[in-house]
């Protein structure tokens, strides 16, 4: 069974302080692994896929790396307007021909000014 | 822009009505649509998957008597929620995507049964 587990549950930031957020997970033939950012009341926002071990996406002050166990998402010089929850998924080989998305239990990130 | 919509974002109704949420693909065709539930602070529950043409495949769990899906075209699918209770009170979102790319996910519909 595909399990996605994500640390901190919450993170509290100053403005400007960089930090990371983690994203464990163990899947049967891995399909992409995705992170969202979702604002209270509102659907998840896609930010990134990343497909193999040793890959990087960058998105302003966001940055994706991914390993064959677990995912980072770093955060540089954040703003407050980044305050969200960052959910990770992770997609596999299902039984239909596009795979299911897992989730993990998400990281609300407040950033004070 | 959004690439799903969702409606409606909010229902409140009374016990034993029947509910009728629609997602809709807005920019392409998507033969394959899901159905997720969030509880308060907690994360995306997959419900089911809606296949275009054929019936929904319903995770462990969930009671497919209870929440009827039709995906009647590649760029509508709607969940119905039958006879209403409070315990079904949530937050229904919708995803959607074609092939390999990700999904996209619709605004969500709170739910609120009195």
């Amino acid at each position: 069974e595909d399990q996605v587990t994500q640390s901190p549950e919450a993170l509290r930031l100053q403005e400007g302080e960089s930090s990371s957020l983690n994203c464990s997970y163990t899947v049967s033939g891995l399909r992409g692994l995705f992170w969202y950012r979702q604002d209270p009341g509102k659907g998840p926002e896609f930010l990134f896929t990343l497909y193999s071990a040793g890959e990087e996406k960058e998105k302003e002050r966001l940055k994706a790396t991914l390993t064959k166990k677990e995912s980072f998402l770093h955060i540089t010089a954040p703003k407050p307007e980044d305050s969200a929850t960052y959910l990770c998924a992770v997609r596999h080989a299902g039984g239909t021909s596009y795979g299911k998305l897992t989730f993990g239990q998400g990281t609300i990130l407040t950033v004070h000014p | 822009g959004a690439v799903v919509s969702q409606h409606p974002s909010r229902v409140i109704c009374k016990s034993g009505t029947s509910v009728k949420i629609e997602c809709r693909s807005l920019d392409f065709q998507a033969t394959t649509m899901f159905w997720y539930r969030q509880f308060p602070k907690q994360s995306l529950m997959l419900m089911a998957t809606s296949n275009e043409g054929s019936k929904a495949t319903y995770e462990q769990g969930v009671e497919k008597d209870k929440f009827l899906i039709n995906h009647a075209s590649l760029t509508l699918s709607t969940l119905t929620v039958t006879s209403a209770h409070p315990e079904d009170s949530s937050f229904y979102i919708c995803s959607a995507g074609v092939s390999n790319q990700p999904q996209h996910f619709g605004d969500g519909t709170r739910l609120s049964i009195l």
